[in-house]
C-alpha cells in the first residue's frame, strides 16, 4: 500500500521560508507526478505545484515567484520550499501523487498524506 | 474564490440520495477529466471517482460521478453516516495551466 509522509513545516515567523519534505513509501517513485496543495483555514483546497515523471515542473501561477519543488529520487522523497511566507500562507500542506493511465491521462491525488499544519505567525 | 463551483453544503437522511454539483468551463471540466475527493478534517483526502465516472478499487458502488459539457455531478445513494465529510471536485485547467479544485462542500447526514 502506497503512504505518504510528509515532515517539516510548523510554527514560522513572516518572511521566514517554508520547507516540506514528502517520502513516498510502498510503491514506486518513478513513473509518477507529485503535487503539493494545501488547505487555508476554513478554505477549499489550492494546488501548489507538481514535478512530473520526465522532472518537469509547474507551479500555481499565484505562488511561482516564491516557490521552489524538488526532488530526490535516490530517498524517494520530494520537496517544497515557499519563501517570504506571511499569515496567509497558513495552512494544512499535503503532498500527494498522481499516474498516468495507459491513455497517457494523468490521474491526480490517488494517494494523499495526511498533511502537516504549518502556521505563520510573528 | 475557486475556479470550479459547488455548493458549500449538501444533506439528506440515511438511505437517501444526494447529489452534489461541479460547474466549470471550457478549459477544464469541459476539455478534462474530473476528480472528486473525499475529505475528513485532519486526514488524508481520498480519491473518491477518477476520470468523470471511474471508482477506485474499495469505493462502494453507491458513490458514482458523471458529466456534462462543463458540469460534473458526484451522486451518493443510500446515505449512511459515514458519508459525512467534505467532497471537492477538481480538474486540470488548461487556461491556467494548473490543477484546480472547487470549493468543497459539507455533506451533512440528517
Amino acid at each position: 500500500q502506497v503512504q505518504l509522509e510528509q515532515w517539516g513545516g510548523g510554527l514560522l515567523k513572516p518572511s521566514e521560508t517554508l520547507s516540506l519534505t514528502c517520502g513516498v513509501y510502498g510503491g514506486s517513485f518513478s513513473g509518477y507526478f507529485w503535487s503539493w496543495i494545501r488547505q487555508s483555514p476554513g478554505k477549499g483546497l489550492e494546488w501548489i505545484g507538481e514535478i512530473n515523471h520526465t522532472g518537469f515542473i509547474n507551479y500555481n501561477p499565484s505562488l511561482k515567484s516564491r516557490v521552489t519543488i524538488s526532488v530526490d529520487r535516490s530517498k524517494d522523497q520530494f520537496s517544497l520550499k515557499l519563501s517570504s511566507v506571511t499569515a496567509a500562507d497558513t495552512a494544512v500542506y499535503y503532498c500527494a501523487r498522481g499516474r498516468i493511465t495507459i491513455y497517457g491521462v494523468v490521474i491526480r491525488g490517488d494517494y494523499w498524506s495526511q498533511g502537516s499544519l504549518v502556521t505563520v505567525s510573528s | 474564490q475557486s475556479v470550479l463551483t459547488q455548493p458549500p453544503s449538501a444533506s439528506g437522511t440515511p438511505g437517501q440520495r444526494v447529489t452534489i454539483s461541479c460547474s466549470g468551463s471550457s478549459s477544464n471540466i469541459g476539455n478534462n477529466i474530473v476528480n472528486w475527493y473525499q475529505h475528513l478534517p485532519g486526514t488524508a483526502p481520498k480519491l473518491l471517482i477518477y476520470t468523470d465516472n471511474q471508482r477506485p478499487s474499495g469505493v462502494p458502488d453507491r458513490f458514482s460521478g458523471s458529466k456534462s459539457d462543463t458540469s460534473a455531478s458526484l451522486a451518493i445513494s443510500g446515505l449512511q453516516s459515514d458519508d459525512e465529510a467534505d467532497y471537492y471536485c477538481a480538474a486540470w485547467d488548461d487556461s491556467l495551466s494548473g490543477w484546480v479544485f472547487g470549493g468543497g462542500t459539507k455533506l451533512t447526514v440528517l
